[in-house]
């Protein structure tokens, strides 16, 4: 079945340290990527998504994410995060060959970033 | 501008009692997803309306959930008989386009509390 792996549920950094946050897809055929982010108290927004064409995307906020067809892996990173970045991600996922149009959630990564 | 909204946000219920959980799309928004969150979880998709067509249901749990858009804007979702596994963050979604390129913009969830 398709399924999102997020293998880390919760990771706390100090500030300045560098984040990879691991997402990792069971689906075997092409994929639509995203991560998303729920910032405490707001709504999920898209944080970076990946199509077709360069395998490494950039974001908002200096996110940038690297899309591994061979690893089926769409890895979060920041060189240097901030206090800000405190939050839950989540990966997600669509199927471009199927009908449906529905995300595909993994169960998310708690972030704390310590000042 | 004005995004996606929910409500109520927060309902408490007693088990066997139904309720009704309201989502205002974002104005002009073609689609529409409803997805349900349990604590600890990914949000995982029920259901999609492409404008009133109602053309995925695959993700509802059972017959005691449905979900209308009548006039292609406001969308309820009605769970009848409610269960302590319906316990959860319902989370509405609207998207612009019709294909699966489009950003999902998620309002702010009702949580449902069964007693």
């Amino acid at each position: 079945a398709q399924s999102v792996s997020q293998h880390n549920h919760h990771v706390i950094l100090s500030e300045a340290a560098s984040l990879e946050l691991g997402c990792n897809y069971s689906y075997g055929g092409t994929v639509n990527l995203f991560w998303y982010v729920q910032y405490p108290g707001q709504h999920l927004q898209l944080l970076l998504k990946y199509f077709s064409g360069d395998p490494l995307v950039k974001g908002i906020k200096g996110f940038e994410a690297e899309f591994i067809k061979s690893k089926f892996s769409f890895n979060l990173r920041k060189p240097s995060v901030q206090w800000s970045d405190t939050a839950e991600y989540f990966c997600a996922v669509t199927k471009t060959q199927t009908g449906a149009n529905n995300l595909f959630f993994g169960t998310g990564t708690r972030l704390t970033v310590i000042p | 501008g004005a995004g996606v909204s929910q409500s109520p946000r927060y309902k408490v219920a007693k088990r066997g009692q139904d309720v009704a959980l309201r989502c205002d799309p974002i104005s002009g928004h073609v689609s529409l997803f409803w997805y349900q969150q349990a604590l600890g979880q990914g949000p995982e998709f029920l259901t999609y309306f492409q404008n009133e067509a109602q053309l995925d249901k695959s993700g509802l749990p059972s017959d005691r959930f449905f979900a209308e858009r009548p006039e292609g804007s406001v969308s309820t979702l009605k769970i009848q008989r409610t269960q302590q596994e319906d316990s959860a963050v319902y989370l509405c979604a609207s998207s612009p386009g019709r294909t699966k390129t489009y950003e999902q913009y998620f309002g702010p969830g009702t949580r449902l509390t069964v007693t």
